[in-house]
């Protein structure tokens, strides 16, 4: 089955930096790439996807890249806040006409961005 | 925005003793799923449901688990006699027609104790 590698566990930038999480995936036939935040005790929000018939997307400080061949994907913020501290999930799933397959997600990346 | 209502919000039980934890998915979604979060670890997939049956499951999901839509609205989780390694948080989560509009919408969670 698929599974998802997320790095790095940790990430601590200065207010106005910029972070990378990185994410692998294992199944080729995955085309579905979801990015959540998450603050501590509080749901899991979707803040940016991707599907694999497109390489780059972005909204506002938020952007995600995707490398099919590679099979890899990446989360960049610009201009980090400090209310972008949270845990950071990556996941990946297999969409098709008619159905929606389940989530597997990375193990996180806990974001601290310092005033 | 719709959201995905799940309650109770915090339930502790005694080992051995059969919990339902409810949700009430988005009313125009058709997928319905429940994930869970053990602290600071990563949200993995238990469930999915849909067209009034389980699309898939994970090796988590056994016997002591089992899910159901018994009215037009709500969607359970029943652990059958819980254990104490099955203290996390649960999400419930929905999902529409792959295409339509993309992403999970997650519930705030239940957070299950089991002593």
């Amino acid at each position: 089955g698929e599974n998802v590698e997320q790095h790095p566990s940790t990430l601590s930038v200065q207010e106005g930096d910029s972070a990378v999480i990185k994410c692998t995936y294992s199944d080729s036939a995955s085309n579905y790439f979801p990015w959540y935040k998450q603050e501590l005790g509080k749901r899991p929000q979707l803040i940016i996807d991707i599907r694999s018939n497109v390489g780059e997307k972005k909204d506002q400080r938020i952007a995600v890249t995707l490398n099919k061949t590679a099979k890899h994907f990446s989360l960049h913020i610009t201009e980090t806040q400090p209310e972008d501290s949270a845990v950071y999930f990556c996941a990946a799933s297999i969409q098709w006409r008619g159905s929606q397959g389940n989530l597997i997600f990375g193990k996180g990346t806990k974001l601290s961005v310092k005033p | 925005e719709p959201e995905v209502t799940q309650t109770p919000s915090h339930q502790v039980t005694q080992m051995g003793q059969e919990v339902i934890l409810r949700c009430v998915p988005i009313s125009n979604h058709l997928y319905f799923y429940w994930y869970r979060q053990i602290l600071g670890q990563k949200v993995e997939f238990l469930v999915s449901f849909y067209n009034n049956e389980i699309s898939e499951k994970s090796e988590i999901f056994d016997d002591q688990f089992s899910v159901e839509r018994p009215d037009g609205s709500n969607f359970t989780l029943k652990i059958r006699s819980t254990k104490l390694e099955d203290s996390a948080m649960y999400f419930c989560a929905s999902s529409d027609r792959t295409g339509v509009r993309n992403g999970y919408t997650f519930g705030s969670g239940t957070r299950l104790t089991v002593v």
